[in-house]
């Protein structure tokens, strides 16, 4: 069975920074591409950035480019997003999520077939 | 990167069809098909519904269909049943980040 377990979510200053981890298991991570996506109260999901199966491809929604920066090590099953420079408007619920296929090179993450439950994200002074 | 674009809300009776509509543009749901459809009830994981534009993931019902036509996608829903009540999103494949974008979803509600 797929398990995303997300953690590093919490009450953070803004201009701090945070970095989230999702921790997987039950499937061969290092075949997949995987994201974040977040949704923020009352609000829709909004994708933020995803990372090929092999790193070769790296994406960032325009409203964290810059300041987010996403990573996995295939040898620890482990997705990361470091979260720089946080703004009032990053608070959400970040969610890890995997790709359905294996090797995905085009249109990697187009169907996302597992997600996690998320982790909250405050930024607040 | 705007979002594409969906209706906030749609609301049909029980046995009845619904379709809802995803628009984007040229650099994603025009050009590519890798349009994806989820279902979303609140507190739960997003569940895949439709991949490829009009593939069903297996153990998806065949009362969910899915169709393109230029920018605009639609997810079509026959014989609505009450748990069909959720939160739609749409996604595409977009050159825009090399990855995808998400609608801003459509509010089912089964009358």
């Amino acid at each position: 069975e797929v398990q995303l377990v997300e953690s590093g979510g919490g009450l953070v200053q803004p201009g701090r920074s945070l970095r989230l981890s999702c921790a997987a298991s039950g499937f061969t991570f290092g075949d997949y591409a995987m994201n974040w996506v977040r949704q923020a109260p009352g609000k829709g999901l909004e994708w933020v950035s995803g990372i090929s199966w092999n790193s070769a491809g790296i994406g960032y929604a325009d409203s964290v480019k810059g300041r987010f920066t996403i990573s996995r090590d295939n040898a620890k099953n482990s997705l990361y997003l470091q979260m720089n420079s946080l703004r009032a408007e990053d608070s959400a619920f970040y969610y890890c999520a995997k790709d359905s296929e294996p090797f995905r090179i085009a249109a990697p993450s187009s169907s996302i077939d597992s997600w996690g439950q998320g982790t909250l994200v405050t930024v607040s002074s | 990167q705007s979002a594409l674009t969906q209706p906030a809300s749609v609301s049909g009776s029980p046995g009845q069809s619904i379709t809802i509509s995803c628009t984007g543009t040229s650099s994603d749901v025009g050009t590519y098909d890798y349009v994806s459809w989820y279902q979303h009830h609140p507190g739960k994981a997003p569940k895949l519904m439709i991949y490829e534009v009009n593939n069903r993931p297996s153990g998806i019902s065949n009362r969910f269909s899915a169709s393109k036509s230029g920018n605009t996608a639609s997810l079509t829903i026959s014989g609505l049943q009450a748990e069909d009540e959720a939160e739609y999103y749409c996604t595409s494949y977009t050159t825009s980040n090399n990855f995808v974008i998400f609608g801003g979803g459509t509010k089912l509600t089964v009358l």
